[in-house]
């Protein structure tokens, strides 16, 4: 199994911020790791696909980068509205997988 | 636009067996590479892929749990149906499904229904 192990676990920031999560996958998966933003009592949402091929409706300030076994989410100047767990997931190996989640906290 | 939503009982006993239905719109798990998947999320909010369904009636399940889940569709009713025996306190979670696209992530999930495990 692959495990995606993110860090940091929480981070707590003021708006205007750049955030940086990191995901780290057990062994290599190539260039795919999907992003996921879930905020307070929601259904997590795909944030981003691998290649920063960021989805219609999301903010150009959530990019992604990453290969091999070292994957990274930043979002850059933080909004409020970004408050929320951050997830990766890889679906290059049976089973697929998620990291265990960044909270993202607004100072 | 693609909707999905859980349907299901929210309570049942240990050793029953759950059965959830995902009712899908906006998309026909009859198109080359599409999947509908389950995702479950622990109160602590880990979320743990379950199962998925290929277009082509393709399975696959989680190592972990494979001997209790059964995962089917009916495309006539835009439905996919999963089944877990033998229900213990630790499956108490949110239940998710979600459409797969071709190549892609889970996109977009559904509203999730909550499933708790007591006696």
């Amino acid at each position: 199994e692959i495990v995606l192990t993110q860090s940091p676990d929480f981070q707590s920031v003021t708006p205007k911020e750049n955030v940086t999560i990191t995901c780290r996958a057990s062994q290599s998966i190539g260039g795919t790791v999907y992003w996921y933003q879930q905020k307070p009592d929601q259904s997590p949402k795909l944030l981003i696909k691998y290649a920063s091929q960021s989805f219609s409706g999301v903010p150009s300030r959530f990019s992604d980068s990453g290969s091999g076994t070292d994957f990274t989410l930043t979002i850059n100047s933080l909004e409020a509205e970004d408050a929320a767990t951050y997830y990766c997931h890889q679906n290059n190996g049976l089973p697929w997988t998620f990291g265990q989640g960044t909270k993202v906290e607004i100072k | 636009q693609i909707t999905l939503k859980e349907s299901g009982p929210t309570l049942v006993k240990p050793t029953q067996t759950l059965t959830l239905t995902c009712t899908f719109s906006g998309f026909s798990l009859t198109t080359r590479g599409v999947s509908v998947g389950w995702i479950r999320q622990t109160p602590g909010k880990a979320l743990e892929w379950l199962a998925f369904i290929y277009w082509d009636d393709d399975k696959r399940y989680s190592p972990s749990l494979k001997s209790r889940l059964t995962i089917s569709k009916d495309t006539s009713k835009n439905q996919v149906v999963l089944t877990m025996t033998n229900m213990d306190p630790v499956d108490t979670a949110t239940y998710y499904c979600a459409h797969r696209p071709f190549g892609g992530g889970f996109d977009p999930w559904g509203q999730g229904i909550l499933v708790t495990v007591s006696s």
